[in-house]
């Protein structure tokens, strides 16, 4: 059982935007940073998003992160069709030594 | 243009052994810390390893610590991980990360397609 909880979908209509919570605790979002990443269906996971804000090359601006004490949020604005996908926050766990990761959240582009 | 391949995998019995190798290149491999990351079918991300880019400090995921080694041949640009007493419950995709902050040893860039490991007698 995840560490990090993330709702297990959230939904709208093409061009809107749609916001992913990671809630935690003190031990990791907390004290720690937040990277976020997108999983197509059949492969691998893609990084969005790391030290909770920064975009690698390539990765568009609809894409931001934030955190806030013991949450971070993923927003997706002007929703398109190819982000129907799987998302997961991830931080470190400082009380296990060990990285951990959300729960999951399925976004569905209506 | 930066690429991780992961290769090992394969159907085992429960109880036996295997590596699993990532060949890095596009990217200052030496420099990096690297990731092992699973995702058993139709499940979630589970995190597995992390090895930092001097070889020497790792840490494991309660379900693999004394089970798997991480390892890393930076003469080879190759990241390692080798699986002992494998169960039905290490049954997954594995994929390999680098992990690209300088701040964030949790953050992990994946590259590749993952490698299946079956579990089963």
């Amino acid at each position: 059982q995840s560490v990090l909880t993330q709702p297990p979908s959230v939904s709208a209509a093409p061009g809107q935007k749609v916001t992913i919570s990671c809630s935690g605790s003190s031990s990791n979002i907390g004290n720690n940073y937040v990277s976020w990443y997108q999983q197509l269906p059949g492969t691998a996971p893609k990084l969005l998003i790391y030290d909770n804000d920064v975009r690698p090359s390539g990765i568009p601006d609809r894409f931001s992160g934030s955190k806030s004490g013991t949450s971070a949020t993923l927003a997706i604005t002007g929703l398109q069709t190819g982000d129907e996908a799987d998302y997961y926050c991830g931080t470190w766990e400082t009380s296990l030594s060990a990285g951990v990761f959300g729960t999951g959240t399925k976004v569905t582009v209506l | 243009q930066m690429q991780l391949v992961e290769s090992g995998g394969g159907v085992v019995q429960p109880g036996r052994s295997l590596r699993l190798s990532c060949a890095a290149s596009g990217f200052s491999f030496s420099q990096n810390g690297m990731h092992w990351v699973r995702q058993a079918p139709g499940k979630g991300l589970e995190w597995v390893a992390v090895i930092y880019n001097d070889g020497i400090t790792k840490y494991y995921a309660d379900s693999v610590r004394g089970r798997f080694t991480i390892s890393r041949d930076n003469s080879k640009n190759t990241l390692y991980l080798q699986m002992n007493s494998l169960t039905a419950e290490d049954t997954a995709v594995y994929f390999c990360a680098r992990n690209p902050s300088r701040v964030d040893i949790a953050a992990t860039d994946y590259r590749g397609q993952g490698t299946l490991v079956t579990v089963s007698s």
